[in-house]
C-alpha cells in the first residue's frame, strides 16, 4: 500500500517568512495530492491539491508544487501570518470516487511575531 | 459549499457503553464516507469507508463490530463505538466526497472520553 512521509515535524519561522513542508510517497500510481491545515480541537481543513498532471498549483500565499518522478510534493507559505500556526498534513490517493487518503505524519508551524 | 457536521463534539461515558457518532453532510449528497481515529499528536488513520446503501470496507484491524457504521442516506453515516473501553478514547472525526469528485471534507471531530 502507499506511505506518505512528511517532513519536518515541527517547524518555526518568523512571521513573514516562508515555510515549506515536504512530503514523499511511495506509490507511483497514486495521482491525488491534497493537504490539510488542522488547527488544535478541529477537524483537517482543505487548503489546496494537486493533481498528478499539473506540476504546480498556487492560490494566494499558499503554493504546492509536485515531482512525479521523484515521487514528492511540497507545500510553500509565504509572507507567514500567527493565523497560519497550526498542524498541516499532505495525503496522497488514487482518484476515485471512493479513493482512500494515506495521510503524512504532520507538521506542527509555528509562526512566532 | 461542501459542509460536514458531527454530533456530538465531545461526549464521555463510562466503560462498558455504547456510543453513536453522527456525520452529516450539509449541504451536497455525500455518496462515500470516510470515519478516522486521531490519537494526540499523530496523524489520521482510517478505519473505514462507508457507500449510502452498502455495508462499510473496514481496514485491517479494525474491529467491524465494535466499530458498527450505519450510512443510511446520502447525507448521514453514523459510527457506533460498542462497549466502549478507555483505550477506544479518541478523537473521531469523518469525511465525505462527492460523487463526482474524490475531494474529502472533513467534519469538526468528537472526542470521545471513556472513564
Amino acid at each position: 500500500g502507499e506511505n506518505v512521509e512528511q517532513h519536518p515535524s515541527t517547524l518555526s519561522v518568523q512571521e513573514g517568512d516562508s515555510a515549506v513542508i515536504k512530503c514523499t510517497y511511495s506509490d507511483s500510481a497514486s495521482n491525488y495530492f491534497p493537504w490539510y491545515k488542522q488547527e488544535l480541537g478541529k477537524g483537517p481543513q482543505l487548503i489546496i491539491d494537486i493533481r498528478s498532471n499539473v506540476g504546480e498549483k498556487k492560490d494566494q500565499r499558499i503554493a504546492v508544487t509536485l515531482n512525479k518522478t521523484a515521487k514528492h510534493f511540497s507545500l510553500h507559505i509565504t509572507e507567514t501570518q500567527p493565523e497560519d500556526s497550526a498542524v498541516y498534513f499532505c495525503a496522497a490517493s488514487l482518484t476515485g470516487t471512493a479513493s482512500k487518503l494515506t495521510f503524512g505524519t504532520g507538521t506542527r508551524l509555528q509562526v512566532t511575531l | 459549499g461542501a459542509v460536514v457536521s458531527q454530533h456530538p463534539s465531545r461526549v464521555i461515558c463510562k466503560s462498558g457503553t455504547s456510543v453513536k457518532i453522527e456525520c452529516r453532510s450539509l449541504d451536497f449528497q455525500a455518496t462515500t464516507m470516510f470515519w478516522y481515529r486521531q490519537f494526540p499528536k499523530q496523524s489520521l488513520m482510517l478505519m473505514a469507508t462507508s457507500n449510502e446503501g452498502s455495508k462499510a470496507t473496514y481496514e485491517q484491524g479494525v474491529e467491524k463490530d465494535k466499530f458498527l457504521i450505519n450510512h443510511a442516506s446520502l447525507t448521514l453515516s453514523t459510527l457506533t463505538v460498542t462497549s466502549a473501553h478507555p483505550e477506544d478514547s479518541s478523537f473521531y472525526i469523518c469525511s465525505a466526497s462527492k460523487g463526482d469528485t474524490d475531494t474529502q471534507y472533513f467534519g469538526p471531530g468528537t472526542r470521545l472520553t471513556v472513564l
